[in-house]
């Protein structure tokens, strides 16, 4: 099915370790963010890519980084995971401007 | 930054009923889309409407950018419309930055 593959679904980290969360779309979108949401509030943006090779800072960049693999596939990387990074991560792609956002499913990650 | 906030933050409906969900943002945007995340967690575009009037089956959007607000119409509510609504704003055309609100929090009642 088309849309936006997420993995893994869930994920608990002890603190000051490291993970890479994957993400693909099957698309042909040019653009992919990466969004955070904790309890009772929207989500914030991490990073996004709006084209293949170019990556930009969102709202709450700092403990995080990105790579755009191709076209298909953006990760998102915690180097040394912090209690504070426990949240709901969702990956998404669009065409440019934004039209044709999809979500994928989340990864819940809990950092102990 | 921009702010965006949305009213009301809880509503509860019984099916049937009609309701009206209101998006203001404090400054000019280039893009602004509505969003629904399911009681499961799922995020899904409702309407991608920067400006003027979408409907799509039940629901219907207005985006008045002049004035600085937009509305999400829900008409005949059904049970399934359950979930959180969230309004997004992208500033600056290209910077692809969309700001959400946090959210209108609907329970439709069988």
């Amino acid at each position: 099915n088309a849309g936006v593959t997420q993995t893994p679904k869930f994920q608990v980290l002890k603190t000051g370790q490291s993970m890479t969360l994957q993400c693909a779309q099957d698309m042909n979108h040019n653009s992919m963010y990466w969004y955070r949401q904790d309890p009772g509030m929207g989500l914030r943006l991490i990073y996004y890519s709006a084209s293949e090779g170019t990556t930009d800072k969102g709202e709450v960049p700092n403990g995080y980084n990105v790579s755009r693999l191709n076209k298909r596939e953006f990760s998102l990387r915690l180097e040394s995971a912090a209690p504070s990074q426990t949240s709901v991560y969702f990956c998404a792609s669009s065409e440019m401007g934004g039209d044709g956002y999809t979500f994928g499913s989340g990864t819940r990650l809990t950092v102990v | 930054g921009i702010q965006v906030e949305q009213s009301p933050p809880d509503l509860i409906l019984q099916e049937g009923a009609n309701s009206t969900l209101r998006c203001n943002f404090s400054d000019s945007v280039n893009n602004l889309q509505w969003f629904h995340q399911n009681p499961w967690g799922q995020l899904i575009n409702l309407f991608y409407i920067p400006s003027g009037t979408k409907q799509n089956g039940r629901l219907s959007a207005t985006t008045v950018a002049t004035e600085r607000y937009s509305l999400l119409y829900i008409s005949s509510s059904q049970t399934t419309d359950s979930g959180v609504y969230f309004c997004a704003v992208e500033r600056n055309s290209g910077t692809y930055k969309y700001i959400f609100g946090t959210g209108t929090r609907l329970k439709v009642l069988a």
